[in-house]
């Protein structure tokens, strides 16, 4: 199994609901990511879990909230989101090849904040 | 946070041609990356070159680096229709798992 799955592949919410997206891989990789792309931008860095503990928060609102329950899963709880968070949303694995982290991308959810 | 840019932004070209893409970064780094993007998709990593390489070839991909310049080539030969994607470079900050992508070049391979 060589796949980072997301789950779902598309979300619309208003500004008050709560919801959460998932990820999920089975590669047995250390480190596991969350980032933001908008439209025609690059990915951008929001948290890096390393060993199932949060290693980087990007200075990310508390309005994104992550938890990591175990070394297959990543989630990303979403509270009181604002339109300007509507965004691709990717989550990555890495394994160590060599002295770098090789990472694999999720398919991504597709945000929409009404 | 950006580590870098790249030109062009956008690149149309047709079927058969070569594509080039340029990478520009700011901080020393142990290696450049370069991953592809299909459009609304994830990434996927296409090719490492480590600071002490300056030329690294994978099937009709030929990457190259300019650590004094602080810079990177991507150069697709032969291109096909499916090469039609986003291509992003991407540097690693301190070994740190903070993998920062350039701002992208979008590829468009005319049949």
């Amino acid at each position: 199994d060589t796949e980072v799955t997301q789950t779902p592949k598309h979300l619309v919410m208003g500004m008050t609901n709560k919801k959460s997206l998932k990820c999920e891989q089975h590669m047995g990789h250390r480190a596991m990511y969350w980032y933001k792309q908008k439209a025609k931008k690059p990915p951008e860095l929001m948290f890096v879990y390393s060993y199932e503990k949060l290693s980087i928060n990007e200075s990310v609102p508390s309005r994104f909230s992550p938890e990591c329950p175990n070394s297959s899963l990543l989630n990303l709880h979403l509270h009181a989101l604002q339109p300007e968070d509507s965004a691709l949303y990717l989550c990555a694995s890495s394994r160590v090849e060599g002295r770098y982290e090789k990472l694999f991308f999720g398919s991504g959810t597709q945000l929409s904040v009404l | 946070s950006q580590q870098g840019e790249e030109d062009p932004q956008a690149l149309s070209i047709q079927e058969g041609e070569n594509a080039t893409m340029n990478c520009s970064y700011k901080t020393s780094i142990n290696n450049l990356q370069w991953y592809r993007q299909n459009s609304g998709r994830g990434l996927v990593h296409l090719i490492l070159i480590r600071s002490n390489e300056r030329e690294k070839h994978s099937g009709r991909l030929r990457v190259t680096l300019d650590t004094s310049k602080k810079s990177s080539s991507l150069l697709i030969t032969a291109s096909r229709a499916a090469d039609t994607a986003s291509y992003f470079c991407a540097t690693e900050e301190d070994s740190s798992y903070k993998l920062i992508f350039g701002s992208g070049t979008r590829l468009l391979v005319r049949p």
